[in-house]
């Protein structure tokens, strides 16, 4: 049973490029975690998702940042016009349902030069 | 809103010797995770704590939550180099999702 995907493992965007970073849950589970590790920081919350729902966005900027999780295929985290800012690493967690363990992927390093 | 407060920040220990870190939370928890991350990699799950007073062991590694559900600890016995890492305490007080404690570092030397 493979683990929670992530892809790009590594990515560089210049200055007022699109960043879109993709999770693939753990089979069988249905709600899916994005969180924010900046530099020297923790770990933090952005948005919670199950399938075709946000739950809840409490933690996502309010500009430049969506993210979706269709029906088919995987959830993806999208930053519009990147600012030397959103440089950082990008965990998606997934769980089976809403209270069970979570379980994290590898993350997305984001870079913007 | 919830906090997490981790500690100690950072902890060298010798090798074959017992360590011990904390994580207290503001308010009472549903849930409250431990993970190990590696520096530059993803987060490794290592448990999970749902009810006051539980205690779980996984092989060298012991984790404990208080009956308020307010604060846990972590408990390596015999340290090994393959415990070096960040370790992280994550949790749940609504809505499922994490609020995380600032990390652990931890060094085991030889």
């Amino acid at each position: 049973n493979a683990g929670v995907m992530q892809n790009p493992r590594h990515l560089v965007r210049r200055r007022g490029q699109e960043a879109r970073l993709r999770c693939s849950p753990m089979k069988g589970h249905s709600h899916v975690y994005w969180y924010r590790q900046l530099p020297e920081e923790g770990l933090k919350f952005m948005v919670y998702l199950q399938k075709e729902n946000i739950i809840d966005e409490s933690g996502m900027p309010k500009e430049r940042f969506s993210a979706e999780f269709p029906k088919e295929g995987p959830s993806i985290l999208r930053i519009q016009q990147v600012v030397r800012g959103d440089s950082a690493a990008y965990f998606c967690a997934s769980s089976r349902t809403g209270g069970n363990e979570q379980f994290f992927g590898p993350g997305t390093r984001l870079t913007v030069l | 809103s919830q906090e997490l407060e981790q500690s100690p920040q950072s902890l060298i220990v010798q090798e074959g010797k017992n360590l011990t870190i904390n994580c207290t939370s503001s308010k009472t928890l549903y849930g409250l995770y431990w993970y190990k991350q590696k520096y530059g990699e993803g987060l490794i799950f290592l448990m999970m704590l749902q009810k006051g007073g539980e205690e779980k062991s996984h092989e060298k590694i012991t984790a404990k939550l208080d009956e308020k559900k307010q604060q846990s600890s972590l408990h390596i016995t015999a340290s090994q180099p393959s415990h070096a890492g960040i370790y992280l305490c994550g949790g749940e007080a609504a809505g499922n999702k994490l609020t995380f404690g600032g990390g652990t570092r931890v060094l085991v030397k030889p």
